[in-house]
């Protein structure tokens, strides 16, 4: 079964420190990588995509780390926040299909 | 406003009893997707459509019925045949067809059975 493996479950990061959530993939054929932010009781919400023909990519605090010969892919929240504290969803998608990570619980001390 | 609403909020049902969930969007998207969250579990599809009466299972589809008869609404239906209903439920839509990576949720129904 293809999975979108992802960790850690849960992360702690002091203010101002950086966030790092890793994932990694089986299937070659994917071809967005995006990650979701979702906050207590909301719905996720798209935060940034990658493609695998680029090895990074960055839009303010965030960016997304690809490695495609590691079939593993990252995000870094530089600067973290407290109201970073969310939920962070990697996933894959390809045509016909999206498979999303289990999901990291980041939460940002003050 | 555009977006995704979903109601109610917070359901309360007892074990035997089917529920409706209801999803509508004023987005203009072809595509919509339910969605079941669980605490560890990610996000897992019971089902999606990709045009108006038509339909596809998910991964997690038993138990659950849905219909497609206008593009702005999706309902969910959970039947008494769903052996562990409870969970918090997801609809969501996207603007070019089925599993475009950029899908719009909304902000979820939260079913308890008893």
């Amino acid at each position: 079964q293809q999975q979108v493996k992802q960790s850690p479950q849960s992360l702690i990061v002091q203010k101002g420190g950086i966030s790092i959530i890793n994932c990694a993939y089986e299937n070659t054929a994917f071809d967005y990588f995006p990650w979701y932010q979702q906050f207590p009781g909301k719905g996720p919400a798209l935060l940034i995509a990658i493609r695998p023909d680029v090895s990074e990519k960055k839009e303010g605090r965030f960016t997304i780390s690809f490695n495609k010969s590691a079939k593993q892919f990252s995000l870094h929240i530089m600067d973290s926040q407290p109201g970073d504290s969310a939920t962070y969803f990697c996933a894959a998608s390809q045509n016909d299909k999206i498979i999303f990570g289990k999901g990291t619980r980041l939460h940002i001390l003050p | 406003d555009g977006g995704i609403t979903q109601s109610p909020k917070y359901l309360f049902r007892k074990e035997g009893q089917n529920v409706t969930l209801s999803c509508e969007q004023n987005l203009n998207h072809d595509a919509m997707y339910w969605y079941r969250q669980d605490p560890g579990q990610g996000l897992r599809l019971i089902y999606y459509s990709q045009i108006v009466n038509d339909f596809q299972k998910g991964d997690i589809a038993e138990g659950y019925s849905v219909s497609r008869e206008k593009k702005e609404s999706f309902p969910l239906t959970v039947t008494s045949a769903q052996k562990n209903p409870t969970a918090f439920y997801l609809c969501a839509s996207s603007p070019q067809g089925a599993f475009n990576y950029e899908q719009y949720f909304g902000p979820g129904t939260r079913l308890t059975v008893t």
